[in-house]
């Protein structure tokens, strides 16, 4: 099975501050995703990417950015955090088309608390 | 109308319960369902696909109504390490091709707790 990993579990940072959250697979999966989850409001698509230094963007892209250098690696990159960015971020991978054989793992989450 | 909405809950339900949670989706072009389970503080974990012919894993029964653009997920026995979110994945491709082309849209999920 895929494992996927963020670095951060808990994060407080400071309005203005940036912010990187990393994520790492380790099954050469091509789509990696980036999502917010916030009570009442579920998960949304912030950013997902296809392939090395390809992106597109989700649902809510505004005021984040991302970075996929590496196949395994995708960041997401808060350039001035803010206060309405508290929310835990949900990174996810899979491997080619989403079927009942391929399906979406998440990592573990980061919680990211913004003062 | 949301493209994926469920069930609001929350279920509270007693142990050895059958609970049934639904799951209606907007786009007729949706192309694979899923179900996931949340637990508290945790991510997302798959529980099961959802097939057009119907699927069972155990106590969990998954059920696809293309006709009427919903699915379903059937818990029979329900125990106590059942309470968690149950979240419904819907899934079609985007309007443009490529690799990764695809929309998932997940819906804002139903808590279950199951009552000893």
């Amino acid at each position: 099975d895929v494992k996927v990993t963020q670095s951060s579990r808990y994060l407080v940072k400071r309005t203005g501050e940036k912010v990187f959250l990393e994520c790492v697979q380790d099954m050469d999966h091509e789509n990696m995703f980036w999502y917010r989850q916030d009570p009442g409001l579920g998960l949304r698509l912030i950013y997902f990417s296809y392939d090395v230094k390809m992106k597109e963007k989700g649902d809510i892209p505004e005021g984040y950015s991302v970075s996929r250098e590496k196949k395994e690696r995708f960041s997401l990159i808060l350039e001035s955090a803010s206060t309405n960015q508290t929310s835990m971020y949900l990174c996810a991978a899979l491997r080619g088309a989403i079927s009942g054989a391929n399906v979406l793992t998440f990592g573990a989450g980061s919680r990211l608390t913004v003062l | 109308r949301k493209e994926v909405e469920q069930d609001p809950g929350p279920f509270n339900v007693p142990e050895g319960a059958t609970v049934a949670f639904n799951c209606t989706y907007s786009n007729s072009a949706s192309q694979s369902f899923f179900w996931y389970r949340q637990d508290c503080r945790k991510e997302p974990k798959l529980l099961m696909s959802v097939y057009s012919s119907g699927n069972e894993d155990g106590r969990f029964t998954a059920q696809l109504n293309r006709a009427s653009q919903y699915i379903s997920l059937l818990i029979r026995d329900s125990k106590l390490s059942d309470s968690a979110t149950y979240l419904c994945v819907v899934t079609r491709r985007r309007d443009y091709s490529g690799a990764g082309s695809y929309q998932l849209t997940f819906g804002k999920g139903t808590k279950l707790s199951v009552i000893p």
